[in-house]
């Protein structure tokens, strides 16, 4: 799976849009792009995936450019409750194959 | 839905014994996988079994750990015999069968091993 790089801590503050961004320069055509958030003591959640076209769920939006090299999830009004730490993973488009989690951004809301 | 469980939550053992985790998936997830987090590291994937087999155990660390999903429903993770640098997090995750099914996790077992 190709390497990411995410910024290793972000502020945002409450009822602001936060912005986190990943480089995954080495992408392959087959490869997507996931994002988990682990919030403290707990396990990690899903948050929202997508392959080249710009995705949106009830929890957030993926914007992926158009070379594919990097990508931004956006937490459209963020919460206390989405202080956490957010893994942007590339992952293979066949099977159901592990996740490979980096360090993360450890993205803290300020109230 | 019940989501994943892990049991027990927090598990104290001293070096040399045996520890046995529990997972059980959400009903009718066929994909079920351990992770795990040592002390200041990141989650590391273990093994993923399909249904009873194992798909993929090559982050498995060594023959101490022993995996099995007799009957393709709960798993359990033995150590045997644990080491100090066995200490951590150990996660469970499932998901459904077929491709691109976000994996629900668990919400782990903390082991500390002395």
């Amino acid at each position: 799976d190709a390497k990411t790089t995410q910024p290793p801590s972000m502020d945002c503050a409450e009822g602001r849009a936060a912005n986190l961004p990943c480089n995954h320069s080495t992408i392959s055509g087959n490869e997507y792009v996931y994002w988990y958030r682990q919030i403290h003591s707990q396990g990690p959640q899903y948050i929202i995936h997508g392959l080249k076209n710009n995705e949106t769920n009830e929890m957030a939006s993926l914007i992926i450019t158009e070379d594919r090299k990097s990508s931004t999830l956006i937490l459209p009004h963020a919460t206390l409750r989405d202080t956490a730490v957010y893994y942007c993973i590339v992952r293979a488009n066949f099977g159901n194959e592990k996740l490979t989690f980096g360090t993360g951004t450890r993205l803290t809301i300020i109230p | 839905e019940a989501g994943v469980t892990q049991f027990p939550s927090h598990s104290v053992i001293e070096k040399g014994q045996t520890v046995t985790l529990r997972c059980d998936p959400i009903s009718g997830h066929d994909n079920l996988y351990w992770y795990r987090r040592v002390m200041g590291k990141e989650i590391k994937f273990l093994l993923h079994f399909v249904k009873e087999s194992k798909q993929d155990e090559s982050g498995m660390p060594n023959n101490r750990f022993l995996a099995e999903r007799t009957g393709g429903t709960y798993s359990t993770l033995k150590v045997q015999p644990a080491e100090l640098e066995d200490s951590g997090v150990y996660f469970c995750a499932s998901s459904r069968a077929g491709s691109h099914n976000e994996q629900f996790f668990g919400p782990g077992t903390r082991l500390t091993v002395l």
